[in-house]
Formats: structure tokens, C-alpha cells, sequence
């Protein structure tokens, strides 16, 4: 069964910090997206990755594929509080459009 | 453009009685997905349909779940007899092909909330 990891869960911090999350597993996925979900609404795509080691930005925030293609990690700079919302990575394996979601990692930004 | 449209948007219910969850994909995309979002398991997919046609759904939970999908604009999720732990919040989400299937866009509509009682 393919699992993908989130860490961490919950995070909490203060206008203009940066932070990490990451998306892991054991298994390797032919891409990786990461959604954004706000209360009350469905998840939004914010990117996908395709390639091993890929890099991409989006204004303020980073995506990096893993090598291996098994782990990614999202990289905010200077965060705001709109970007207050559930994170949540998604492999798709094989060839089809058959996603696996992590968890989630809840980001409450703080003013 | 209208997203994808789910309903009703909530659903409260007394154990035993049949649900039935509607969605209308975005016009022109031809896959079709069912979820399921609890705090405890995160977002589940239930189902998939391409082209009208189920492809996986190894992610129903049980035979009291079933989907149909009788046409390109509408698609049907029941749950019968219903359970309160089938309380969560039930997604549908649709996506057009464009290129490597794998690279699709989901596009989610914004769920329906249900509580079985």
C-alpha cells in the first residue's frame, strides 16, 4: 500500500517566518502535486513535479522533488497570514490519474 | 466558468436512511473522482470514473456505498443504509486528459458535509 507522510501535522507561526514541509514515502510516484484547502472548500492545486529533483517556484513558495522521486518538500518565505490553510501532497503512480493524499499539514499564520 | 457542482452542500441524517450525494463535473473534462475527507484518515479516494466508466474503486468502502456515473454531466454517490460513520465531508473532483494522465489537474468542487445522527 502506498503511504505518503506528512511532517509536521500542525504548524503555528508568525507573519514574515519561513517554513518547511515535507511529503514521504517509500514508494516512488511518477509525479507529485500539492493542494491547498481552505475551511469549507474543496483543495486547490498549487503545482505538480515531475521529474526527479525538479525545482519550482510560485511567488513565495518552493517545491523541490526528491531525487528519487519518493519525497518532496513546499519551502514558504516570508509567510503571510493568507497563506493560512490545510497543505496537502498528492502522488500519482503508474499511469494513471489515481491520486494518493498525505494528511495534511495545517498552517495557521499569525499577524 | 462554473466548477464543479456539488449537492446538497449539507446533509444531516438519522442512521438507517439512504443518502444520495450528487456532482456535476466541469463541462468537457471526462474523468471523474469521489472522496472522502475525515480528520482522522485525511482525504480518501472512494471512487474514479473515466469516460463514464468506473475504473478503480477499490476505495468503497463497503456495499453500502455505490456511484454511478449515467452520463458526461452527472454523477450519483449513495450510501444505504447510512451509518454515523459515514459522517465526513464527501468531495467530488473532475479533470480533463492533457498529455501524461499522471500530470492532470483536479479541480475539486467544494464538498458536501455530511452527519449521520
Amino acid at each position: 500500500t502506498q503511504l505518503l507522510e506528512q511532517s509536521p501535522q500542525f504548524l503555528s507561526i508568525q507573519e514574515g517566518e519561513n517554513l518547511t514541509v515535507y511529503c514521504n514515502s517509500s514508494s516512488v510516484f511518477s509525479s507529485l502535486q500539492w493542494y491547498r484547502q481552505e475551511p469549507g472548500e474543496g483543495p486547490v492545486l498549487l503545482v505538480t513535479v515531475v521529474t526527479g529533483g525538479e525545482v519550482k517556484k510560485l511567488k513565495r513558495l518552493t517545491f523541490q522533488f526528491g531525487d528519487a522521486r519518493k519525497d518532496s518538500s513546499l519551502h514558504i518565505t516570508a509567510a503571510q497570514t493568507g497563506d493560512t490553510g490545510l497543505y496537502l501532497c498528492a502522488g500519482a503512480s503508474g499511469n494513471t490519474g489515481k491520486l494518493i493524499f498525505g494528511q495534511g499539514t495545517t498552517l495557521q499564520v499569525k499577524p | 466558468d462554473a466548477g464543479v457542482i456539488q449537492s446538497p452542500r449539507h446533509e444531516v441524517t438519522e442512521m438507517g436512511q439512504e443518502v444520495t450525494l450528487r456532482c456535476k463535473p466541469i463541462s468537457g473534462h471526462n474523468s471523474l473522482f469521489w472522496y472522502r475527507q475525515t480528520m482522522m484518515r485525511g482525504l480518501e479516494l472512494l471512487i474514479y470514473f473515466n469516460n463514464n466508466v468506473p475504473i478503480d474503486d477499490s476505495g468503497m468502502p463497503e456495499d453500502r456505498f455505490s456511484a454511478k456515473m449515467p452520463n458526461a454531466s452527472f454523477s450519483t454517490l449513495k450510501i444505504q443504509p447510512s451509518e454515523p460513520r459515514d459522517s465526513a465531508v464527501y468531495f467530488c473532483a473532475s479533470s480533463s486528459p492533457s498529455g501524461s494522465v499522471y500530470q492532470e489537474t483536479q479541480y475539486f468542487g467544494p464538498g458536501t458535509r455530511l452527519l449521520v445522527l
